[in-house]
């Protein structure tokens, strides 16, 4: 079975800050990947997805994440942080047999101050 | 274009009664997920429906079923509460291109139950 991994359970950053929150898999095949981001009071979103070609993809809000299939990663990074981009992160994955099939991680909270 | 609707938000129910929460898709998208997001667990895969036909299942007890309209409307029914059921539980809706998944999940708001 897959499994992921989000090793930082609550980050703080002051605005201007970069960002890189850790994402780990386990899953020996085929794999999309997925970022999705849980605004205060707001639906879950997609942030970002990779399913083949460059390993580095770019997303919405000045996102990117990439995947190093070596070390089964996908870190999501953004370069400086804004105070509205306070939000749960979550990492997600799905192998080409069950593509509807999420599993996710367990979240991130990121909490940036102004 | 409207996005993914659940019924009700907001629910309350004792131990051992039953409960139907109902999910509306995106107009066009026939595939309909569960999950259940709790605290502890975080979010996990209870169902999903494509074409009224339930193609994956996660881990969860018989307890927790569903079901899939001819217009992609769906409901989850979870019979015999207990208090850990209590939890938010969201609907995702997904779309193809032709017959290729397109990779992304919509999520409505969720319907959150509480068990006492």
């Amino acid at each position: 079975a897959q499994s992921v991994s989000q090793h930082n359970h609550h980050v703080i950053l002051s605005e201007a800050a970069s960002l890189e929150l850790g994402c780990n898999y386990s899953y020996g095949g085929t794999v999309n990947l997925f970022w999705y981001v849980q605004y205060p009071g707001q639906h879950l979103q997609l942030l970002l997805k990779y399913f083949s070609g460059d390993p580095l993809v770019k997303g919405i809000k000045g996102f990117e994440a990439e995947f190093i299939k070596s070390k089964f990663s996908f870190n999501l990074r953004k370069p400086s942080v804004q105070w509205s981009d306070t939000a749960e992160y979550f990492c997600a994955v799905t192998s080409s047999g069950s593509a509807r099939q999420l599993t996710f991680g367990s979240g991130t909270q990121l909490t940036v101050l102004p | 274009k409207a996005g993914v609707t659940q019924t009700p938000r907001y629910l309350i129910k004792t131990r051992g009664q039953q409960v139907t929460l109902s999910c509306s898709p995106i107009s066009g998208h026939r595939s309909v997920s569960w999950y259940q997001q709790t605290p502890g667990q975080g979010l996990q895969f209870l169902f999903e429906y494509f074409s009224e036909t339930q193609r994956n299942k996660g881990n969860f007890p018989g307890r927790f079923s569903g079901r899939q309209f001819s217009n992609s409307r769906s409901e989850m029914n979870v019979s015999t509460l207990e208090l850990g059921d209590s939890a938010l539980y969201l609907c995702a809706s997904s779309g193809t291109s032709g017959n290729l998944y397109t990779g992304e999940l919509f999520f409505g708001e969720g319907s959150r139950l509480t068990v006492l």
